[in-house]
Parts: C-alpha cells; structure tokens; sequence
C-alpha cells in the first residue's frame, strides 16, 4: 500500500506571496492533519480534516487554511507569507475508525520564505 | 487543552548501551501515547504506542512504559545501534487529536 505523499518536496517563495500544498493519504483513510515544524517549536499542529470538514484546528492565523476533497486529498494553503513561515510542513493520514489516533507522516514539504 | 514535555532534548549512548526518553502530559482523558522515529529528510515513523489499558510494551529492542497516576510515560531503546540515530518524539491524545512533545535527538557512538 502506497505511503502518504507530498508535493511539491521542495518550494522557495518570496514574503507577500501565497503558497498552496498537496497531501495524498494512504488509501482508505478519512482524516488529514497538517503539522508546522520548525527547529525551534518541534510538530505544531495546524488543523484536521475528514470526510471533507474541518475537525479540528490548531492555534495559527487565518493565513492558514485548508481544505479536504470527496478523495480524501488534502490542499493547504498560506497566503501573505512571512520569513516565519519557513518550515517542514507534514501531512498525515489516519484510518480513524473509531480507534486510537493512528498517524502515518509524509516526507513533507519543506518551504522557504525569502 | 494537553501540554506533553519530552526529556532529554539531545542524548548521546555509545552503541550497544541503552537510551530512555521520557515524557510527561497534562490531561489525564489522554488514553493514546505514540512514539514517533524521525531520521533525516523524512517525516516521523510511528515505531510503538501504547493504549491507557496496559502498563508496558515490548517491540525487540523498543519498549515503552506508562504511569498513568504520574501521568508520565517512557520510551527505551535496548543494545543500541548506530542507526537507531534520529529524533525522536512522543504524543499524548485519544480520538482524532495527539499533542506532540519536543522531541529528542538521540546520536549513537559506534
């Protein structure tokens, strides 16, 4: 069964301008969760989608946003990006069926702010 | 909302000693405590959890321990291995959410 995947890997944008990210679960798994992580702060959770609603959501500006399609797919997206931003954004997918909260991460994409 | 620490943020063993991480939580409905393995240029591997039904839990050369009147639990990696370098983290949750605590970076000596 085929991991969870990011794309792209790798981006580099300018302050002021919008970034969106790609998430693909494991397939058969309903929930999505985004973590922000940064040397610093360690995993920051950013929010959590299934079957197609946001969950739940963490403590992150407005900037912040996502959304959860009819597949499960999963987009993020930062708008006005701050040199703060740069980070290693992970995706990961969950069976949630009604269990205890099984992740499985993606490699992630790793974004700079320039 | 849960508050999760992890100890020690960096630990160095000489191979084939043993390494314990442990980690503290704040919410006592927490039921659901993962341990994620993160190596370079990857995102964290899940390698061990444990439920809030049962006090310890072997896997090879990983185990993990749970207090839960202490609300504290442990990670222990036995007979180290230069490739069991990485850092590593611990999650404390239940349904649908888990709070992650800062993670260890464990080097191992060969």
């Amino acid at each position: 069964k085929a991991g969870v995947t990011q794309t792209p890997r790798y981006l580099i944008k300018t302050r002021g301008q919008q970034v969106t990210l790609s998430c693909s679960p494991i397939s058969g798994h309903r929930s999505v969760s985004w973590y922000q992580q940064t040397p610093g702060q360690g995993l920051q959770f950013l929010f959590e989608y299934f079957s197609e609603t946001q969950r739940n959501k963490g403590n992150f500006p407005g900037r912040f946003s996502g959304r959860q399609f009819s597949n499960s797919r999963s987009e993020m997206n930062v708008s006005t990006l701050e040199l703060g931003d740069s980070a290693l954004y992970l995706c990961a997918s969950s069976l949630d069926n009604g269990g205890p909260y099984e992740q499985y991460f993606g490699p992630g994409t790793r974004l700079t702010v320039t | 909302g849960e508050n999760v620490e992890q100890h020690p943020s960096t630990l160095s063993v000489q191979e084939g000693d043993s390494a314990v991480i442990k980690c503290t939580y704040s919410d006592s409905a927490s039921n659901y405590f993962p341990w994620y393995k993160q190596e370079l240029g990857k995102g964290p591997q899940l390698i061990i959890d444990i439920r809030s039904n049962v006090g310890e839990k072997k896997d090879q050369r990983i185990a993990v321990t749970l207090n839960k009147t202490a609300k504290h639990f442990s990670l222990h990696i036995t007979e180290t291995q230069p490739e069991d370098s990485a850092v590593y983290f611990c999650a404390a949750g239940g349904y649908q959410k888990v709070t992650f605590g800062t993670g260890t970076k464990l080097q191992v000596i060969p």
